[in-house]
């Protein structure tokens, strides 16, 4: 078993619509939760970083984490089709500060 | 955060041949990884290198076949070394902000394609 599990798609939704993107994990030692962006050859690009459970947003984006059932989540309101790319999950622990652990990556298209 | 670059961004190499790959950074950094992101996969941590030490390496990848070098503290190299098809991916550095609180942020990557 993978420790974090991503869907890979790929997903595809209208313009305007609320996309939901999902990763569980196995490891209850992760503490540091963040989710990249990469558009096609290009190198990822952080977009949000938590620490422990609970909700962040900036923006159009919330980053969720519900530690109690290892699974993370990161929601776009009015997508646009520049937000077309491939979402990657992430996470570490504490005790391997700089270690991450990548989901496979979600490739998400919105529609004009 | 940090302005990372990559040189080259992609090559064509010969089975059999080595290639050095350079990371530049715009600041000062303590820490920087290589990762490797084979077609359709995710990102796999190859190494990390710490300035003024030896680069410590992830269980399934050996410094004779991917020699780091990390001369000061906005500089490293990979060399994949003795290349087959098998090491066609894209190699990616990345940098740990100096912030305190452990962002990571990745350079463009280096396209890599063996025949």
């Amino acid at each position: 078993q993978k420790e974090v599990e991503q869907d890979p798609g790929p997903l595809s939704v209208p313009e305007g619509a609320i996309v939901s993107l999902n990763c569980t994990y196995s490891n209850s030692a992760f503490q540091y939760f963040m989710w990249y962006r990469q558009y096609s050859r290009k190198g990822p690009e952080l977009l949000m970083y938590t620490y422990s459970s609970g909700n962040k947003e900036d923006g159009r984006f919330t980053a969720q984490v519900d530690k109690s059932s290892k699974y993370i989540s990161l929601f776009i309101r009015d997508s646009q089709p520049s937000d077309s790319a491939t979402y990657l999950c992430a996470m570490k622990r504490v005790s391997s500060a700089s270690k991450i652990i990548f989901g496979s990556g979600t490739r998400l298209s919105i529609r004009p | 955060s940090a302005v990372i670059s990559q040189k080259p961004s992609r090559d064509i190499c010969q089975r059999g041949t080595s290639l050095t790959i350079q990371c530049q950074v715009d600041s000062q950094v303590t820490m920087m990884f290589w990762y490797r992101q084979q077609p359709g996969q995710s990102l796999t941590l190859i190494a990390t290198a710490n300035q003024g030490s030896e680069a410590t390496y992830e269980s399934g990848f050996v410094i004779d076949k991917f020699p780091i070098s990390r001369p000061n503290l906005t500089f490293s190299t990979l060399t994949v070394s003795n290349m087959s098809p098998e090491d066609s991916s894209i190699y990616l550095c990345s940098v740990e902000a100096e912030t305190g609180n452990n962002e990571q942020f990745f350079g463009p990557g280096t396209r890599l394609t063996v025949l």
